[in-house]
């Protein structure tokens, strides 16, 4: 059974760092791209990040450019998110994501999510 | 970026009907397009990829339609568990882009 769960969320001031973590189970991890994707409190969906199965190639979304590091370990099966210079509009439900296997990226499984707050 | 507008952003509808919803790129994406259930408090579910393909698992009261820059969301005979908050999402390029969500309430 694909499992990922998602730890590291918590309060932090801004200006802050935070590192997400997504532990991946039930599947070959270093097969598959991963991602992040946000949720503000009652918000809709937001993609943050990518990082392919090797990790030698990211993206991001505009809005954490040079803030936010993608990284993997496949060696421990583990996803990671650091986060710098944090802001109150990072606040948000984090959830690690896997690409499916289909011809275009999706999102076929997803943790439970991480909650970061941003706040003094 | 492409921009992804869906419509309505919320109904209200019985067990059993049929319901359909909407979702407009801002250009083409071919079927670069998938859609997700959340209920809340939990995790999306992938519901469609690639425009009208099915993911395992799920009832195929759901269909999607569409392609280029208009896609369609329907569920044939709507279920206790469909009440939830739906949302279109584009692969063709990054940043992928979702919909701003079409929550479904009971009538």
């Amino acid at each position: 059974e694909v499992q990922l769960v998602e730890s590291g969320g918590g309060l932090v001031q801004p200006g802050g760092s935070l590192r997400l973590s997504c532990a991946a189970s039930g599947f070959t991890f270093s097969s598959y791209w991963m991602h992040w994707v946000r949720q503000a409190p009652g918000k809709g969906l937001v993609w943050v990040s990518r990082i392919n199965s090797d990790g030698s190639s990211t993206s991001y979304a505009d809005s954490v450019k040079g803030r936010f590091t993608i990284s993997r370990d496949n060696a421990k099966n583990t996803l990671y998110l650091q986060m710098n210079s944090l802001r109150a509009e990072d606040t948000a439900v984090y959830y690690c994501a896997r690409d499916g296997v289909y011809a275009i990226p999706d999102f076929d499984y997803w943790g439970q999510g991480t909650l970061v707050t941003v706040s003094s | 970026d492409i921009q992804m507008t869906q419509s309505p952003s919320s109904l209200s509808a019985s067990v059993g009907d049929r319901v359909t919803m909407t979702c407009r790129a801002s250009q083409s994406i071919s079927n670069y397009l998938n859609w997700y259930q959340q209920k809340p408090g939990k995790a999306p579910k992938l519901l469609i990829y690639e425009a009208s393909s099915l993911q395992s698992g799920v009832p195929s009261r759901f269909r999607g339609s569409g392609s280029g820059t208009d896609f369609t969301l329907t569920i044939s005979t709507l279920q206790p568990e469909d009440f939830a908050a739906y949302y279109c999402q584009q692969s063709y390029t990054t940043p992928l882009t979702f919909g701003g969500g079409t929550r479904v309430e009971i009538k």
